[in-house]
C-alpha cells in the first residue's frame, strides 16, 4: 500500500506527558500537512511543509507543539506537556504540488492518530 | 478569512432515497477550489470531488452530483439512490487557488448521513 501512513493509530497519555506522532507521506509528494479534528467537528489546519521547509503555522499551534520534516520525507508532530484539550484526532495529508499557477493537487489523508489525554 | 458552513448536522434516509448535502462558503479570494470529502467510521478522509471557482458547470460522477452556484456561494452535493455503505460524515472544504499558496483546506463542520436498509 502506498498511501499516507500514520503511527501510532491510538495514543493514550497522562496530562503533562510528551507525545510524538509520525507521518509517512506518499513517496513522491513534496507537501505535507497536519490537521487536528476534535469530536464532532471538521478538521482544522495546523501546519504544512514544502519539502523540508515549514512554510505556515496556524494560531492553533501553540508553543507546546512542534513539527519537523527533516529530510523532506516523513514528518513528526510533538506535543509537550499535554493538556486534556489536546485530545483529538491528528490527521496528516500529502500532495504533489507544482508551482505553475493555479494548479491544485488533491491532498491524500492518512488514517489519523487519535490522542486521548487523561 | 475563509469559512465553510454545513447547516445540516445529520440526515437520515432509507436506502435508495436521494440525499442532498448543503454547503455555503465565504472567501475573499476570486479563485478557489471546493471539495467534498467522506469520512466513514474508520476515520480516514476520502476525497470525492473537486470544483474550481472559474467553472460553474455542474457534473455527475456515478451516483454523485454537485450543484455549484457562485452567486449564492453554495456548493451542494447529492448522492443518488443511496446505499448503506454511504453512511458516513461528509465534509465540504475550500482552499485558495493562488500561485505558490499553501492550499490549506478549510473544512465545514460536517454532515452525518445515516442510510437505513
Amino acid at each position: 500500500d502506498t498511501g499516507v501512513s500514520q503511527d501510532p493509530r491510538h495514543k493514550i497519555t497522562k496530562r503533562g506527558q510528551n507525545v510524538t506522532f509520525r507521518c509517512d507521506p506518499i513517496s513522491e509528494h513534496n507537501r505535507l500537512y497536519w490537521y487536528r479534528q476534535t469530536l464532532g467537528q471538521g478538521p482544522e489546519f495546523l501546519t504544512y511543509f514544502q519539502n523540508e521547509a515549514q512554510l505556515e503555522k496556524s494560531r492553533l499551534l501553540s508553543d507546546r507543539f512542534s513539527a519537523e520534516r527533516p529530510k523532506g520525507s516523513f514528518s513528526t508532530l510533538e506535543i509537550q506537556r499535554t493538556e486534556q484539550g489536546d485530545s483529538a484526532m491528528y490527521l496528516c495529508a500529502s500532495s504533489l504540488t507544482t508551482l505553475d499557477g493555479y494548479t491544485y493537487n488533491e491532498q491524500f489523508f492518512g488514517p489519523g492518530t487519535r490522542l486521548t489525554v487523561l | 478569512a475563509q469559512k465553510v458552513t454545513q447547516a445540516q448536522t445529520e440526515i437520515s434516509v432509507v436506502e435508495k432515497e436521494d440525499v442532498t448535502l448543503d454547503c455555503v462558503y465565504e472567501t475573499r479570494d476570486t479563485t478557489y477550489y471546493l471539495f467534498w470529502y467522506k469520512q466513514p467510521p474508520s476515520g480516514e478522509l476520502v476525497f470525492l470531488i473537486r470544483r474550481n471557482s472559474f467553472d460553474e458547470q455542474n457534473e455527475i460522477s456515478g451516483r454523485y452530483s454537485w450543484n455549484f452556484q457562485k452567486s449564492t456561494s453554495s456548493f451542494n452535493f447529492t448522492i443518488t439512490a443511496s446505499q448503506v455503505v454511504d453512511s458516513a460524515v461528509y465534509f465540504c472544504a475550500l482552499t485558495e487557488a493562488k500561485k505558490a499558496a499553501g492550499n490549506k483546506l478549510t473544512f465545514g463542520g460536517g454532515t452525518r448521513v445515516l442510510v437505513k436498509p
